[in-house]
């Protein structure tokens, strides 16, 4: 599987939009990008996922380029309860394994 | 739908003793994994089974680590004899099933520490 690479951390304001950047250069064709998140003593929460197209649930939105070198996670509204890490992962699908990488530390600040 | 659970939620033990957690999966996940997650790290795979057979256990410290998946369905993992560095946050997670583009589902977890 592709490796990622995340800022370490980031803060944002309540109620602004945060955006999280993920670089994944060698992403192959039939890899995806997933987003998780682990809230401070919980496993970790499945966000969304994406292969080729933006995607947008109610949670967040994905936008991946066009050469899927590298994406963004949307939270449109960041709430305290988003300050999490967030974890961006590049896997064939769901069912292979997950490799996690150190994450992204999100503070959102009133 | 019930979530994956995970037991105990706490464990502490000496060092050289042994160990062992449980994990019921999300019902009808074919694929189920073990993590393990030392502090301000992200969850490292120990092991993924494919119903009750292992797909991947490259890093699994098989001399002290042992990991079975009953029929199927419920896992445990063993540590037998513990080290200090043990001391980490077990994760159990379960999805549909290799090549189903689906996300994974975690437990809370088992805290462990090694004293």
């Amino acid at each position: 599987d592709a490796k990622t690479t995340q800022p370490p951390s980031m803060d944002c304001a309540e109620g602004r939009a945060a955006n999280l950047p993920c670089n994944h250069s060698t992403i192959s064709g039939n890899e995806y990008v997933y987003w998780y998140r682990q809230i401070h003593s919980q496993g970790p929460q499945y966000i969304i996922h994406g292969l080729k197209n933006n995607e947008t649930n109610e949670m967040a939105s994905l936008i991946i380029t066009e050469d899927r070198k590298s994406s963004t996670l949307i939270l449109p509204h960041a709430t305290l309860r988003d300050t999490a890490v967030y974890y961006c992962i590049v896997s064939r699908a769901a069912g292979n394994k997950l490799t996690f990488g150190g994450g992204t530390r999100v503070l959102v600040k009133p | 739908e019930a979530g994956v659970a995970q037991s105990p939620r706490y464990k502490i033990i000496e060092k050289r003793q042994s160990v062992a957690f449980w994990c019921n999966p999300i019902s009808g996940h074919a694929t189920l994994y073990w993590y393990q997650q030392i502090l301000g790290q992200g969850p490292k795979l120990l092991i993924q089974f494919q119903n009750n057979g292992v797909v991947d256990d490259s890093q699994l410290p098989k001399d002290r680590f042992s990991a079975e998946r009953l029929k199927g369905v419920d896992s445990t993992l063993k540590i037998q004899p513990a080290k200090l560095e043990d001391s980490a946050v077990y994760l159990c997670a379960s999805s549909l099933g290799a090549g189903r583009d689906t996300e994974a589902f975690f437990g809370q977890g088992t805290r462990l520490t090694v004293v």
